[in-house]
């Protein structure tokens, strides 16, 4: 059963880099032809799309957040990653990890999740 | 402002039946791209609920359903249960912003 964890900080200051993993267990990153993407949730809030990649590394990201946002994977740890520069606190959020479904598109649907993370911006 | 358009909140007694409803334009749902449907009890990750505008995944009550109409999406719940209290949340993808785009969310209330 395929499972995804996120991983990283909880706590990352004003006008830093937040860095967050999601490491994947249950089935390999390079040999599954799926997106695999990034989600965040402000408290209180609904869910926001950041950006997804591709197991070959290509990527697509939201048109809101493009200019400070990177994704990359590492298929020798099964994982994939999430920079986020310059951030301030309205990046606070529970940040989840996702599969997309089917194979190959980027426009399917998230599944599964993981559990979620929370990153708070704070000096 | 989300680019999908859902109701902040709906109600219903139980055993009743309720209707989520999720607009969209002909750059999304419209652009004949899927809507997939979420239910997220506070707290807890997303589930999957509904994929490709009409399909439960395995193990989802055969209560939910989805259905697909020009711009916009809908999921109706049948026999509503204390349990289905929980906040609904749709999907899909735009095209002119090349994105995944998510409704803002419905917070189902069981009375």
């Amino acid at each position: 059963q395929l499972q995804l964890q996120e991983s990283g900080p909880g706590l990352v200051k004003p006008s830093e880099t937040l860095s967050l993993t999601c490491t994947v267990s249950g089935g390999s990153i390079s040999s599954s032809p799926y997106y695999w993407g990034w989600i965040r949730q402000p408290p209180g809030k609904g869910l926001e799309w950041i950006g997804s990649i591709y197991n070959s590394g290509r990527t697509y990201y939201s048109p809101f957040l493009k200019s400070r946002v990177s994704i990359f994977v590492d298929t020798s740890k099964n994982q994939f990653s999430l920079n986020l520069r310059f951030v301030t606190a309205a990046d606070t959020a529970v940040y989840y990890c996702a599969r997309h479904g089917p194979e190959g598109v980027v426009a399917g649907w998230l599944d599964p999740w993981g559990q979620g993370t929370l990153v708070t911006v704070s000096s | 402002q989300s680019v999908l358009t859902q109701p902040p909140s709906v109600s219903g007694a139980p055993g009743q039946r309720v209707t989520i409803s999720c607009t969209g334009s002909s750059s999304n749902i419209g652009a004949t791209y899927d809507v997939h449907w979420f239910q997220q009890v506070p707290g807890t990750a997303p589930k999957l609920l509904i994929y490709g505008s009409i399909n439960r995944p395995s193990g989802v009550p055969d209560r939910f359903s989805g259905s697909k109409s020009g711009t916009s999406a809908s999921l109706a719940i049948t026999g509503l249960q204390a349990e289905d209290e929980a906040d609904y949340y749709c999907q899909s993808y735009d095209i002119s912003l090349s994105a995944v785009v998510f409704g803002g969310g419905t917070k189902l209330t069981v009375l």
